[in-house]
């Protein structure tokens, strides 16, 4: 069972450079979430989405960009990487709240912006 | 909007004693309620969660938490810590509505005493 699986799992950008991190869940889930961690601070939603063809922005959208063209793939970009980018991302998925059931993380991605 | 407040940045406890880790949220509906646990250098797992009934919830590693609708608080709760609960805690809360997300609190530290 692979769950949720990010690429890549490390990353050293130059300031300025673009990237794409990819999540991909098999458990046929309605919703899928962007979160950064950084140290004090928990993870603060980036975007997220309720369905395939549909974002939304979360707390902190700004200098990032999604896209969910098929339901089991949900793509964060950074169009022009900034040192305040440098963080670790989860992604995260979950089937519609009301059914009861939780989000489900992977493993998380290391950028650092140089 | 909804919002998460974990009061304890870092808390230390003595192995084999009581624990209770402190979460307050805000949220307008009746909320989801979430913890979940993140070892170093690991994604998060689920401890354990709230969606209606009984408001003592039993969780995975001997955890419990009480949700208090009085209190707008979902304490988490353990009667004696293991070395291997060093983590990261995180409560976190949900909704169930056309535009559902799951925001989470900062964070709480537990370091364990020998």
């Amino acid at each position: 069972n692979a769950g949720v699986t990010q690429t890549p799992k490390f990353r050293v950008l130059k300031t300025g450079q673009s990237m794409t991190l990819l999540c991909a869940q098999d458990m046929n889930h309605e919703y899928m979430y962007w979160y950064r961690q950084d140290p004090g601070m928990g993870l603060r939603l980036i975007h997220y989405s309720v369905g395939e063809g549909t974002t939304a922005k979360g707390e902190v959208p700004d200098g990032y960009n999604v896209s969910r063209l098929k339901k089991q793939n949900f793509l964060l970009g950074l169009e022009s990487a900034a040192p305040s980018q440098t963080s670790v991302y989860f992604c995260a998925s979950s089937s519609l709240i009301g059914k009861g059931t939780e989000a489900f993380f992977g493993q998380g991605t290391r950028l650092t912006v140089v | 909007a909804q919002s998460v407040t974990q009061p304890d940045i870092h808390i230390t406890v003595s192995e084999g004693a009581s624990l209770e880790l402190r979460c307050n949220y805000s949220y307008g509906a009746t909320p989801y309620l979430f913890w979940y646990v993140q070892s170093p250098g690991q994604g998060l797992q689920l401890l354990l969660k709230y969606f209606s009934g009984d408001t003592l919830v039993q969780g995975i590693k001997g955890f419990e938490a009480e949700f208090k609708r009085s209190q707008s608080s979902f304490n988490l709760r353990k009667p004696s810590v293991h070395w291997s609960d060093a983590a990261e805690y995180f409560c976190a809360v949900g909704s169930y509505s056309s535009a559902s997300k799951i925001i989470f609190g900062s964070g709480t530290r537990l370091s364990i005493r020998p």
